[in-house]
Formats: structure tokens, C-alpha cells, sequence
């Protein structure tokens, strides 16, 4: 099986940066993904890392060290729109199950 | 425009009442997805399926069924053997089911049971 773990909550002002981290174990290992939930709305695909290193994405940047087991998300020049819950996700790669385990993700508040 | 359309947005029922959610997608998707989701919690896989005429259990099947007759949709069914049924349900596609294919989700189904 597989798990994730992310901090409940975070916290920043607008024009910082954020980082949010997630940690995950699982038997085998088919890449990080990341989604953004905005309270009471469907949850949107933010970017995917297969190897390590930094994939950038306009604001949003995303690290992923397999070695480690740990990937981040960071959000750069924060908006107050930036408010929302961001979940990682893995794929379950041993019994190949092509569905996606979700962490119980880290709640962002975005403070004027 | 393509998408994936979950209705009713709020439905409410009696306990004991079995109660289908339905999802319907136009993005000519072949994996499908149930999700349930509790207040401050992260998405637990009910149901899938990779393919029309097959589906396959997720971490929390019991008290669930659903049925693949079309490619476009993918209703699933709470029964009243589930014991907590009130959640917010999001379906999902993706084109591959793989796991570097982004899951499109609808805007889902919130389900209170009383």
C-alpha cells in the first residue's frame, strides 16, 4: 500500500513564497502529483514530477527527491486566490493499480 | 466544451434509501474514478474502471456499487449497507489511467443522509 503525509495548514502573506511539503511511502513509485481544491470545488491537476528535481510552472514549482521519498510544492508572489487546499498524490506501482492514493493534503491561507 | 458533468450537485436522503450519483464525461476517457471526500480530509478511491464492462474495488468499496455500460458514464450507487454515507462524492477520468495522466474531476455530489 501506500501513504502520504502533509501538514494540516499553512499559513502566508500575500506577495510571499510557500512551500508545502508531503512525504509518502509506497512499494513502488510512479511519479508525485500535485492538485489544488478550492473550498466546495473540484480538485485541479497542478503538475506531475517523475524525477527528481524542479519542475516549474509560472508561480508554481514542484521538487521531487525519490531518494528521500519527499516532494514539495512552492508557490511563488502568493495571491489572495491562491487560498485553497493542495493535495500530492501518488500511483500504487506494485499491485499496478492505476489510480491515485491522495495525501489528506495542507489547507492554505493567503492573509492580505 | 469537453468535461465531466456529476448530478445533482446536493441531494439528500432518508437512511435506508440506496441513492445513485451519476457522472457522465465527453472527453472520450477510458478510466473512470469514484472519490469520497469528509470535511478537512484528503480523496479515498471507492470504485474505478479502466475500460467499459469493468471496474474495480478502491480502499472503501463496502456499501458501494457502480456500473461501466458506456464509455461517457459511470453512476455509482450508495447503499444503504454504507454506514456513513454523508460525504462529498467527486468522480474523475483520465485518458490513460496512468499515473503521469492528469485526473479531470467534476464538480461533485454532496450527500446528506439523515
Amino acid at each position: 500500500g501506500q501513504s502520504l503525509e502533509q501538514p494540516s495548514e499553512v499559513t502566508a502573506v500575500e506577495g510571499a513564497i510557500v512551500q508545502m511539503n508531503c512525504t509518502y511511502q509506497t512499494s513502488g513509485f510512479y511519479g508525485l502529483s500535485w492538485y489544488q481544491q478550492h473550498d466546495g470545488g473540484a480538485p485541479t491537476f497542478l503538475s506531475y514530477n517523475a524525477l527528481d528535481g524542479l519542475e516549474e510552472t509560472g508561480r508554481f514549482s514542484s521538487f521531487l527527491s525519490r531518494s528521500d521519498s519527499y516532494g514539495y510544492l512552492l508557490l511563488q508572489e502568493l495571491q489572495m486566490k491562491d487560498s485553497a487546499s493542495y493535495f500530492c498524490a501518488v500511483r500504487d506501482g506494485v499491485t499496478g493499480r492505476r489510480a491515485l492514493t491522495f495525501g489528506s493534503g495542507t489547507r492554505l491561507q493567503v492573509q492580505p | 466544451d469537453g468535461g465531466i458533468t456529476q448530478s445533482p450537485k446536493y441531494l439528500f436522503r432518508k437512511e435506508g434509501q440506496n441513492v445513485t450519483l451519476s457522472c457522465e464525461q465527453n472527453l472520450n476517457h477510458d478510466a473512470m474514478y469514484w472519490y469520497r471526500q469528509d470535511p478537512g480530509q484528503g480523496l479515498r478511491l471507492i470504485y474505478y474502471s479502466q475500460i467499459v464492462n469493468d471496474f474495480q474495488k478502491g480502499d472503501i468499496a463496502e456499501g458501494y456499487s457502480v456500473s461501466r455500460e458506456k464509455k461517457e458514464s459511470f453512476p455509482l450507487t450508495v447503499t444503504s449497507a454504507q454506514k456513513n454515507p454523508t460525504a462529498f462524492y467527486l468522480c474523475a477520468s483520465t485518458s490513460s489511467g496512468t499515473g503521469n495522466s492528469p485526473l479531470h474531476f467534476g464538480n461533485g455530489t454532496r450527500l446528506t443522509v439523515t
